[in-house]
């Protein structure tokens, strides 16, 4: 089954308007991780925020995460044009350790128009 | 510090023929994984592996598909006799062996054809 599952499954925003991309997920959990994909590119990681963290920070990132409703929101704030990208959740599990495999969800298209 | 670096890039293979995807870990992790990804879909864990051990392969296919990291060289993911289900992106991560909370740092991918 999916683990993360995020949503929505694309958004179109206008530059220098804020995205919310939200994250849910089944199972109890290590830590999540947001990553970004540009077309047919390797995947590049933004922000990994651990179990007993509520919100974390980067630059015009801003992840929150609930534990209680199993959900985590990605903000990126004054949207760019290169921000344009698939974005990802990816969760560690709980129980297999601090070096665990990420489960993905189908990820988040992200287009913001110029 | 180089990134994870994975080769060739992009492969092509008839049906019944052998791929090889090779991966060098960033400098200092000895922990690998390797992940799958299908058109319009996430990445899908296959294996990870430490030097010369396989920890968790409980995402690889059952036949065709074997994985390795040996104490020299970089991790080898080996599909034999292709079939055209088998085309997708290939990406390989690494994270280090102490330090960090699972963080993991993901190369370009192969992304490999079937014809």
């Amino acid at each position: 089954s999916q683990q993360g599952e995020e949503d929505p499954q694309a958004l179109s925003i206008q530059e220098g308007e804020n995205a919310t991309m939200n994250c849910s997920y089944k199972t109890s959990i290590n830590n999540l991780q947001w990553y970004r994909q540009n077309s047919g590119r390797g995947l590049v990681h933004l922000i990994l925020i651990r179990s007993n963290e509520r919100e974390k920070h980067s630059g015009r990132l801003r992840v929150t995460l609930d534990t209680s409703k199993k959900s985590s929101s990605l903000l990126i704030t004054a949207s760019r044009a290169a921000d344009t990208a698939s974005y990802f959740c990816a969760t560690g599990a709980e129980y297999t350790g601090a070096n665990s495999k990420l489960t993905f969800g189908k990820g988040i298209t992200l287009s913001v128009r110029p | 510090n180089a990134g994870v670096m994975q080769n060739p890039r992009h492969l092509v293979r008839r049906r019944g023929q052998e791929a090889r995807l090779r991966c060098s870990p960033m400098k200092g992790h000895s922990h690998v994984y390797w992940y799958r990804q299908l058109p319009e879909e996430g990445l899908k864990f296959m294996v990870y592996l430490q030097k010369e051990n396989i920890i968790d392969e409980s995402g690889m296919p059952k036949e065709r598909f074997s994985a390795e990291f040996p104490k020299e060289g970089p991790s080898i993911l080996r599909i034999q006799q292709v079939v055209r289900g088998d085309s997708a992106a290939y990406f390989c991560a690494s994270s280090p062996q102490a330090g960090g909370y699972n963080e993991q740092f993901f190369g370009p991918g192969t992304r490999l054809t079937v014809l």
